[in-house]
This record gives structure tokens, C-alpha cells and sequence, in this order.
């Protein structure tokens, strides 16, 4: 089946720097890719949704600057939380969608949980 | 605008006991409906959805759910909880076709399973 790499699966940084997260459709080509963030017994909330070879579109409320999004390839999208601070810390999770449109279904990643210092 | 509130943060079911998680959703034009289980630290596994026909949608694991318009429900259940059930379930809704990442999540039922 599809799968969705995301990596690193837990990363601990200081308060000031950024980090950078992958997400990797492994086995399928990915037009878009979507990004959450979940905060402890919360639900998710989408943040943004990546087209490839597109600027990002970001949901209401999320800063585009320190939340940059890059996707530069079909099998690849990144987002990099710049000069994060410790409310940064939450755990973000991909997904992607293959070539087929609205009627390919969504594939998850294994999310990546952020600690900032 | 879409909604979907899930009743109860917290299920706690006997192993071979009924799993019943109740969602219920709000939504101005036809909605997609969807289930999905969250392992701890692991992402969304697609358990079932609903687009149209059918009303009741049978997924992995022996889950099932049936979408009633007229309750504005769509529940899951499953007949016998497994130990290996315990996770944390999220109802979503969608207006697009079906596989929109803008999918609104409810804030998810952590169901445990007792020996």
C-alpha cells in the first residue's frame, strides 16, 4: 500500500533555532500534501496544503513565516519551523494525496513530535 | 460550515464487549464522513468512510459505521473489542470529494479496551 514517510519521528531543540521536517509519499507520486498539527488530546488542525511547484496555502491564523513549506518534488514536501519557541511544541503530521485528484484517498504520515526547549 | 463532535474523550469497554463511539457532525451541503484510528505516537490509519450510497460502511478491522441524515450521526461500532482496539478514534467530515486534506476533525475519543 501508499506510504508516507515523515522524519525525523521526534526532535528536540532549543528555543531560537529551526528545524526542518520531511514528509515522503515512498511508493506514489503526491500533487498535494497537507500539514497538521495536534496538540496534546486535541484533535488536528490543518495548517497548510502543498501543491507541488506552488507557494503553500495556509489556513487562517497560521504564520506563513514561521511556518515555511516547501514542495519541491512530487514525492516531497518540507516545513520548517523557524526560530521556534517552546509553544512550537506540538506534534505535526503529513499527508499526502496521490495524482489521481479528490478521489485518491489520503495517506498519513507517522508524524513528528516537536519539543522546543 | 462543518462541524463533528464526538461524544465522550474517554471509552472504556470489557475485551469481547460492544465498541460503540458516537460522532456527530453538522454540515450545510452533503457530507463525506470518515473514521480514523490513531496509535500513540503514529499518525491517521483510514479506518472507513462514507461519500454516498450505502449507509452503512463496513471497514478494517471488522469496524463499521452507519450514517443516518436524519440524526446527523455516524457512529462506529464493532461487535467484539480486541485488546489490540485501544487507541484513539477521530470522527471527520469533508464537503469535497471525499479525500480533501481539508477534512474538519472532531477532537477524537480514546478508546481503552479491559482485559
Amino acid at each position: 500500500g501508499a506510504v508516507v514517510s515523515q522524519h525525523p519521528s521526534w526532535v528536540i531543540c532549543k528555543s531560537g533555532t529551526s528545524v526542518k521536517i520531511e514528509c515522503r509519499s515512498l511508493d506514489f507520486q503526491a500533487t498535494t500534501m497537507f500539514w497538521y498539527r495536534q496538540f496534546p488530546k486535541q484533535s488536528l488542525m490543518l495548517m497548510a496544503t502543498s501543491n507541488e511547484g506552488s507557494k503553500a496555502t495556509y489556513e487562517q491564523g497560521v504564520e506563513k513565516d514561521k511556518f515555511l513549506i516547501n514542495h519541491a518534488s512530487l514525492t516531497l514536501s518540507t516545513l520548517t519551523v523557524t526560530s521556534a519557541h517552546p509553544e512550537d511544541s506540538s506534534f505535526y503530521i503529513c499527508s499526502a494525496r496521490g495524482l489521481g485528484g479528490n478521489n485518491s484517498p489520503l495517506h498519513f504520515g507517522n508524524g513528528t513530535r516537536l519539543t522546543v526547549t | 460550515a462543518q462541524s463533528v463532535t464526538q461524544l465522550g474523550s474517554h471509552v472504556s469497554v470489557s475485551e469481547g464487549a460492544l465498541v460503540l463511539l458516537r460522532c456527530n457532525y453538522s454540515s450545510s451541503v452533503p457530507p463525506y464522513l470518515f473514521w480514523y484510528v490513531q496509535y500513540p505516537n503514529q499518525g491517521l490509519q483510514l479506518l472507513l468512510k462514507y461519500t454516498t450510497g450505502a449507509t452503512l460502511v463496513k471497514g478494517i478491522n471488522g469496524f463499521e459505521a452507519e450514517f443516518k441524515k436524519s440524526e446527523t450521526s455516524f457512529h462506529l461500532t464493532k461487535p467484539s473489542a480486541h485488546m489490540s482496539d485501544a487507541a484513539e478514534y477521530f470522527c471527520a467530515v469533508s464537503s469535497y470529494g471525499g479525500s480533501q486534506g481539508n477534512l474538519i476533525f472532531g477532537k477524537g475519543t480514546k478508546l481503552s479496551v479491559k482485559p
